[in-house]
């Protein structure tokens, strides 16, 4: 199936610095990604759609000055945490669809387990 | 009403049995569905799209009934490898994202 790679894998970070946060679609092209946080026993809550060439849409609740969102490419979407602090502490997963794929099935990269000190 | 919505269990099940996990969407525009699985502390994993005919992959078989809106798992012979936390995930119409269920928590014991 698609691969789609995210990473770091892991992150540890002091309180109010940045962390970037990378995802590739390896072997397709995707004009929309998805960014996704997961607390612990806790379901997958979307933050942002991320769209190529165009601003990314942020979910309510969701600081688009703290997560900032760029998608530059077709296979690459980032997503910046600015000023962490430690309830930014969760999973990070992205997730991407293939533009020709008419069933529109959506494919994750690892997941980002950040960890803010 | 939930856009998805799925029984969270936990189900906990003997190895060799048959589990069936149900789930419930709102949007009846809805396009395509999926089952997905989670294992902890990592990502989900597509499982297997669910088709209007019902479609079979080995020990596991998803159903889907339209009318009702309502989406079926079924696995056969549980081993303990299929514990793990199962996505009912709907599509609905456009580029939009993927709706997930919260999720039913699966423990096959020995």
């Amino acid at each position: 199936g698609a691969v789609v790679s995210q990473h770091p894998s892991w992150v540890i970070c002091k309180s109010g610095t940045s962390v970037k946060i990378e995802c590739r679609s390896l072997d397709f092209q995707a004009t929309t990604m998805f960014w996704y946080r997961q607390f612990p026993k806790q379901s997958l809550m979307l933050m942002a759609t991320s769209n190529e060439g165009s601003k990314a849409t942020y979910e309510q609740g969701v600081e688009k000055d703290k997560f900032l969102i760029n998608h530059a490419s077709l296979t690459l979407s980032t997503l910046t945490v600015t000023s962490a602090h430690p309830e930014d502490s969760s999973f990070y997963i992205c997730s991407a669809r293939n533009i020709r794929d008419t069933r529109f099935e959506a494919f994750f990269g690892q997941g980002t387990r950040l960890t803010v000190v | 009403r939930k856009e998805v919505e799925q029984d969270p269990g936990p189900f906990n099940v003997p190895e060799g049995a048959t589990v069936a996990f149900n789930c419930t969407y709102s949007n009846s525009a809805s396009q395509s569905f999926f089952w997905y699985r989670q294992d902890c502390r990592k990502e989900p994993k597509l499982l297997m799209s669910v088709y209007s005919s019902g479609n079979e992959d080995g020990r596991f078989t998803a159903q889907l009934n339209r009318a009702s809106q309502y989406i079926s798992l079924l696995i056969r012979d549980s081993k303990l490898s299929d514990s793990a936390t199962y996505l009912c995930v709907v599509n609905p119409p456009g580029n939009t994202p993927l709706v997930f269920g919260k999720g039913t928590r699966l423990s096959v014991i020995a």
